[in-house]
């Protein structure tokens, strides 16, 4: 069984580089599958920020977050980073990460990790 | 960027009752529409891919339809468990994809 449990600081200064990492466990991060990150500001919806494919190459980036984000894999240590610098208090969120399926009938999220609240204030 | 659209965004509805949630797409996308179930506090989960298939681990009292620009979820009998909010997300426009803004389906 796939699991993911996300980690990194809780709280980032404004104007600094909120990083997360994200660790698989019950599967390679090899096997041709996307991973990718997901936010949730407090009582709002969901927004993708973007997701990297096992040959650490190829990364997809939501267009209103790109010139600030990066997110890399590394398939030795069974996890994959996110990367978001210069952050204001809009950055506040919960951060999922999770598994993208990639298949013929369309790309899902699933599973997910937990969630991690990260707060952007001075 | 193609854009999606639920509604309502909150109903209230009874143990038991039929519960239809809606989601239109900006434009078509043909059924590359997928559902997810968030309870308070926790992540999503899939709940429903290519706009009618059931991820495993959810009962059939769930179901998804539609196809092209208008979607529907529908859940039979609902049951406390049930209480949440529903996401959909397209990925037509991958590597671009778009969550719809949720419902929350709460007990009356």
């Amino acid at each position: 069984q796939v699991q993911l449990q996300e980690s990194g600081p809780g709280l980032v200064k404004p104007s600094e580089t909120l990083s997360l990492t994200c660790t698989v466990s019950g599967s390679s991060v090899s096997g041709g599958y996307y991973w990718g990150w997901i936010r949730q500001p407090p009582g709002k919806g969901l927004e993708w920020i973007g997701y990297v494919f096992d040959d650490s190459v190829t990364t997809h980036y939501n267009s209103s977050l790109k010139s600030r984000v990066t997110i890399s894999i590394d398939t030795s240590k069974k996890n994959f980073s996110l990367r978001l610098r210069s952050v204001t208090a809009a950055d506040t969120a919960v951060y999922y990460c999770a598994r993208l399926g990639v298949a013929g009938r369309g790309n899902w999220f699933g599973p997910w990790g937990q969630g991690t609240l990260v707060t952007v204030s001075p | 960027d193609i854009q999606m659209t639920q509604s309502p965004s909150s109903l209230s509805a009874f143990v038991g009752d039929r519960v239809t949630i809606t989601c239109r797409a900006s434009q078509s996308i043909a059924t590359y529409l997928n559902w997810y179930q968030q309870k308070p506090g926790k992540a999503p989960k899939l709940l429903i891919y290519a706009a009618s298939s059931l991820e495993s681990g959810f009962p059939p009292r769930f179901s998804g339809s539609g196809s092209g620009t208008d979607f529907t979820l529908t859940i039979n009998s609902l049951q406390p468990e049930d209480f949440a909010t529903y996401y959909c997300q397209q990925s037509y426009s991958t590597p671009a994809l778009t969550f719809g803004g949720g419902t929350k389906v709460e007990i009356k």
